[in-house]
């Protein structure tokens, strides 16, 4: 069965620092999420992606964020200087319409120091 | 007001009981919602989706829309050990973005 995948698994960097946390969304699909999730609250949008641009992002979004779909299969958040506050659960997922359902990778636990 | 809300439990039932869980969402033009099972440390998994009003049953699963009370509630039958999860209640406008509640924590004792 096609499934999201992400790498990493788990991600420490130090205040500052850039990460990048790839995501290959199942393969017939075209619009592409990020979600977050801090430790104990909810499931948080961040972006959708559709057709190489971004088509909404909520305004957890800010300037230190970008995604890229780099090539035919993966699909990136890139988040430029990382804060204390970035610690979460990072999860990717991907749909094959607008409104359909959404399947969520494993995602990557990323801990800023 | 939060968009989707959730009783945060925890809930717990017996093994063989049945697990009423509910969700109330605030945007009257929401479309489709969705019931997701998340165990603790990993990733959120889907349980049903339902666009229309009225029931919808896959195995032991149910899952009730009533758009006019904005209202849309999971039962789970003969429930397992296995069922025990948070359960997150999920909106959309027929858009990008899945609106999440905070969930609800089911404990099946054995």
């Amino acid at each position: 069965e096609p499934e999201v995948t992400q790498t990493p698994s788990h991600q420490v960097t130090q205040m500052g620092q850039e990460v990048i946390l790839r995501c290959v969304p199942i393969s017939n699909h075209l619009y592409f999420y990020w979600y977050r999730q801090i430790l104990g609250q909810k499931v948080e949008f961040l972006v959708s992606f559709y057709n190489n641009e971004i088509s909404e992002k909520s305004e957890i979004f800010d300037d230190q964020f970008s995604v890229e779909r780099p090539d035919g299969s993966n699909f990136t958040l890139k988040i430029r200087s990382t804060k204390l506050e970035d610690s979460a659960m990072y999860f990717c997922a991907s749909s094959g319409a607008i409104g359909d359902t959404q399947y969520f990778g494993p995602g990557t636990r990323l801990l800023v120091l | 007001q939060k968009e989707v809300e959730q009783n945060s439990g925890p809930l717990s039932v017996p093994e063989g009981a049945i697990a009423s869980l509910n969700c109330t969402y605030s945007d009257r033009g929401s479309q489709s919602f969705f019931w997701y099972r998340q165990y603790s440390g990993k990733s959120p998994e889907l349980i049903m989706f339902i666009y229309s009003n009225g029931d919808k049953e896959d195995g032991r699963f149910t899952a009730q829309l009533n758009k006019a009370s904005q209202y849309v509630s999971l039962l789970i039958r003969d429930s397992q050990p296995s069922d025990s999860a948070t359960y997150l209640c999920a909106v959309n406008r027929d858009d990008y973005k899945l609106s999440f509640g905070a969930g609800t924590t089911v404990t099946v004792r054995a």
